[in-house]
């Protein structure tokens, strides 16, 4: 067990619906980060917050939006869903937002968009 | 553009021997590796990592190698058990040595250990 939780596991919705995704970080972490596992792109970074602030921006689509509360839980919002967003969504935390900065993975929530 | 690759989709090893898992990057600003480990129905697992300024880090069965010049580095296995059977991937570690970071991952390597 990472420490790091999210929720929901499983989440099957339609096309052009909007979901959230939550994430809790390990105890005392500060950094955030989201990934995108998808069958044909493999994990693919999307977002960084630490301590609140947006940090960094991968590939993140527009339709994607994310942020991080005070309470450091953050959470991620998929808005116009397709097809294509099918995909497994990581969340992970970091103590040290630099280098060296090990980030440790939750579980995933598996979205399917029909 | 895939700026880390994991050109073997899936290895086959028998119990107690080694295993060794292969990583190339292009981009030669990357300066820390990390492995991670996968089984399914879970997020990746921290395995170990290295910086640029080490060539070898080992961690029980676990080693990592580094060649800067080729731009490669090994995850070894050794010895492997059955429980080793899942999926790996390399990642590099991008950011600007401050606050900001972000991992970039190889398609990942299957390994199978067999009893």
């Amino acid at each position: 067990d990472s420490g790091v939780t999210q929720t929901p596991k499983h989440l099957i919705t339609a096309t052009g619906q909007r979901v959230t995704l939550r994430c809790s970080p390990r105890s005392g972490d500060l950094s955030v980060y989201w990934y995108q596992q998808s069958l044909d792109q493999g994990l693919q970074f999307l977002i960084q917050y630490y301590n609140g602030e947006e940090r960094a921006k991968g590939n993140i689509l527009e339709r994607f939006s994310a942020q991080q509360f005070p309470d450091l839980h953050s959470e991620l919002n998929l808005s116009s869903l397709e097809l294509g967003d099918s995909a497994l969504y990581f969340c992970a935390s970091s103590l040290s937002p630099g280098r060296g900065g090990t980030q440790y993975f939750g579980p995933g929530t598996r979205l399917l968009v029909l | 553009d895939q700026q880390v690759k994991q050109n073997s989709p899936s290895l086959s090893v028998q119990e107690g021997r080694i295993s060794i898992l292969n990583c190339d990057y292009t981009n030669s600003m990357f300066d820390y590796f990390l492995w991670y480990k996968k089984y399914p129905a879970e997020g990746p697992t921290f395995l170990i990592s290295i910086s640029s300024i080490k060539d070898k880090n080992e961690d029980g069965r676990f080693t990592v190698f580094l060649n800067k010049s080729a731009k490669h580095l090994s995850l070894h296995i050794v010895p492997s058990q059955p429980g080793d059977s899942a999926v790996y991937f390399c990642a590099a570690l991008e950011g600007d040595g401050g606050a900001t970071n972000k991992l970039i991952f190889g398609t990942g390597t299957l390994l199978a250990v067999q009893p």
